[in-house]
């Protein structure tokens, strides 16, 4: 039982490349999310995905795109990178719910030159 | 309007002595609330939550936070501090239905010294 993994650990990008960073979780979940986070700040949502084939955005969805492929996967895409995008992105799960616990991935440290 | 301040970006504490994060949040709504430790180059951690039943919640490795309502805050305690508790903790609060109503604090580095 992993829990939630997220690929790549690090990643450089120039400005304007684009990629898609992946998350994972075996938990069987219904609700999936993205974060970032900057030093002095607390996480910030990116995108939600309620249930299997429904995205929400969160507070800071602009510059990005997601796609809930399955139960288990939900993956985050920058289009054309920004170095305004440099963070930390962590991925998370929970059954679903208000007050339900989330569960974190390990994150992916992202610098955009 | 600021959810959830933590009051102290950084402590530091002596091994064996005991530890206080501090934490207080705003929501009009019966809030949940949650601490979070991350350990460096790792994700978040649940240390512990409080969601309406007994406002003293015990956590993991020690930990526990009491639910003040007259004082909206949550406190983070550990009688005694362990080298292995130097982390970032993160008090979060959910205000109301929904993802967006999820507040995470700015964080409080915790440094242990030996």
């Amino acid at each position: 039982n992993a829990g939630v993994t997220q690929t790549p650990k690090f990643q450089v990008l120039k400005t304007g490349q684009s990629m898609t960073l992946q998350c994972a979780q075996d938990m069987n979940h219904n609700s999936m999310y993205w974060y970032r986070q900057d030093p002095g700040m607390g996480l910030r949502l990116i995108y939600y995905s309620a249930s299997e084939g429904t995205t929400d955005k969160g507070e800071v969805p602009n510059g990005y795109n997601v796609s809930r492929l399955n139960k288990r996967e939900f993956s985050l895409r920058l289009e054309s990178a920004a170095p305004s995008q440099t963070s930390v992105y962590f991925c998370a799960s929970s059954e679903g719910g208000s007050g339900k616990t989330q569960y974190f991935g390990p994150g992916t440290r992202l610098l955009v030159l | 309007a600021q959810s959830v301040t933590q009051l102290d970006s950084h402590v530091s504490v002596s091994e064996g002595t005991p530890v206080l994060l501090r934490c207080n949040y705003s929501s009009s709504y019966s809030p949940s609330l949650f601490w979070y430790v991350q350990h460096p180059n790792k994700g978040l951690q649940l240390l512990l939550k409080y969601t309406s039943a007994a406002t003293l919640v015990k956590g993991i490795n020690g930990f526990e936070a009491e639910f003040k309502k007259s004082e909206t805050s949550f406190h983070l305690t550990k009688p005694s501090a362990h080298m292995s508790d130097a982390a970032e903790y993160f008090c979060v609060v959910r205000t109301g239905a929904g993802a967006n109503n999820l507040f995470f604090g700015t964080g409080t580095r915790l440094t242990v010294i030996p």
